[in-house]
């Protein structure tokens, strides 16, 4: 069943406003990756985070995780219109069978 | 870049058809994946694989089936097309020392 939390499901916002979401879990992840996918393509990979705490920039895009290991967050800055698409949150699991568990994604709209 | 491939991108066929899917990376990863998402929709693992002659069933029940013969090669195969089969097929591979899953541009399908 679902194990990924990810809010919110969608963001409706202004070209050159800043966007935060986030993941989070009852279980213990080791890894967290952060996927954007564009209507009709494959997930692509923004950021990936291996250590509680970690904090890793891609250009305007940082992404943070959790100390306790059950939740990341994305921060997007200053957004411009090629930010619009879903974003995936992605989870290696601390225990159990080697698969990334996915939350449920958040759709950006960008009010130019 | 991801250099992993899929098969075709688009595909309409009619019910009781039998199809494959086809799905090669040249990246050497052990581990390759496949995904079911209806459009704009959560994605959901399917079958994955961890090496060759090695393939598990994934959360989702489907009626398909897939093999692993050689590395690089992880195709997925619907014995009889129906209707309810119409989505989007994403495939994934990810190497042993990482947990970075790199995705395919993914197959349309739909059954008529």
């Amino acid at each position: 069943g679902q194990q990924l939390n990810q809010s919110p499901q969608s963001m409706f916002i202004q070209e050159g406003e800043d966007v935060s979401m986030n993941c989070t879990s009852s279980s213990i992840f080791n890894t967290w990756l952060w996927y954007k996918q564009d209507p009709g393509e494959g997930p692509v990979l923004l950021i990936a985070l291996y250590k509680a705490g970690e904090l890793t920039s891609n250009g305007r895009l940082t992404a943070q995780f959790g100390i306790t290991r059950k939740d990341s967050f994305l921060n997007i800055s200053a957004s411009i219109p090629s930010d619009v698409g879903i974003y995936f949150c992605a989870g290696q699991l601390l225990q159990g069978a080697q698969k990334l568990v996915f939350g449920q994604g958040t759709r950006l709209t960008i009010n130019p | 870049e991801a250099d992993i491939y899929q098969t075709p991108r688009y595909l309409v066929i009619g019910t009781g058809k039998k199809i494959t899917l086809e799905c090669s990376q040249t990246m050497g990863h052990d581990k390759m994946y496949w995904y079911q998402q209806d459009p704009g929709m959560e994605l959901h693992l399917i079958h994955y694989s961890y090496g060759v002659n090695s393939t598990e069933k994934g959360d989702l029940s489907s009626e398909s089936t897939v093999s692993r013969i050689r590395t690089e090669h992880f195709p997925l195969t619907l014995e009889s097309a129906r209707p309810s089969h119409t989505s989007q097929y994403l495939c994934a591979s990810r190497n042993r020392a990482k947990s970075e899953a790199f995705f395919g541009q993914g197959t349309r399908l739909t059954v008529v």
